[in-house]
């Protein structure tokens, strides 16, 4: 069965560091999404991405964030100079349609010192 | 935001009885909701969904009622199993939106053999 896959799956990183985060989506998903749940939180969402463009994001996706599909298959989440509360664990997702139930990766631990 | 609610943080059922996960929602514009099951260390898997224009939508052992006038859907597992013993998340969305989903903080449900 196809699956989302995310590496690493644990990323630690000094206070102002760039960190980039990779996910592989289900190969014939058009839609792409990145969440977040900071510990005992709920899970949050960050951007959606479509046809090479953001299609929607929060009020978390600052200018310190970015993704990007970099290739036919993978897509990734860049932080540029993490703080110590982007420590969370980042889930990325993909879905055939906007309105189709999305499939989860297992997600990576940012932990930010 | 707290647009999703799930007001029982924890429940526990006997193995073989009914499971009974509730959520609650503010926002009269979302147009369909999902449920997500979450073990540790895992991401979301999907469940089930619903669309605002139905009541009740049903796969197995899992069915979802909506209660529109209520702003308020429920997620039945009959039998209960121990396997299903996760962290079940109600979320929704809003056609247009570019798939983004609004999650409640989740329910840990354990069924006990």
């Amino acid at each position: 069965e196809p699956e989302v896959t995310q590496t690493p799956s644990h990323q630690v990183t000094q206070m102002g560091q760039e960190v980039i985060l990779r996910c592989v989506p289900i190969s014939n998903h058009l839609y792409f999404y990145w969440y977040r749940q900071i510990l005992g939180q709920k899970v949050e969402f960050l951007v959606s991405f479509y046809n090479n463009e953001i299609s929607e994001k929060s009020e978390i996706f600052d200018d310190q964030f970015s993704v990007e599909r970099p290739d036919g298959s993978n897509f990734t989440l860049k932080i540029r100079s993490t703080k110590l509360e982007d420590s969370a664990m980042y889930f990325c997702a993909s879905s055939e349609w906007d309105r189709n139930e999305q499939f989860f990766g297992p997600g990576t631990r940012l932990t930010v010192l | 935001d707290q647009q999703v609610k799930q007001n029982s943080p924890s429940l526990s059922v006997q193995e073989g009885r009914i499971s009974i996960l509730n959520c609650d929602y503010t926002n009269s514009m979302f147009d369909y909701f999902l449920w997500y099951k979450k073990y540790p260390a895992e991401g979301p898997t999907f469940l089930i969904s619903i669309s605002s224009i139905k009541d009740k939508n049903e796969d197995g052992r899992f069915t979802v009622f909506l209660n529109k006038s209520a702003k308020h859907l429920s997620l039945h597992i009959v039998p209960s199993q121990p396997g299903d013993s996760a962290v079940y998340f109600c979320a929704a969305g809003i056609y247009n939106q570019g798939g983004k989903l609004i999650f409640g903080q989740g329910t840990e449900l354990s069924v006990k053999p």
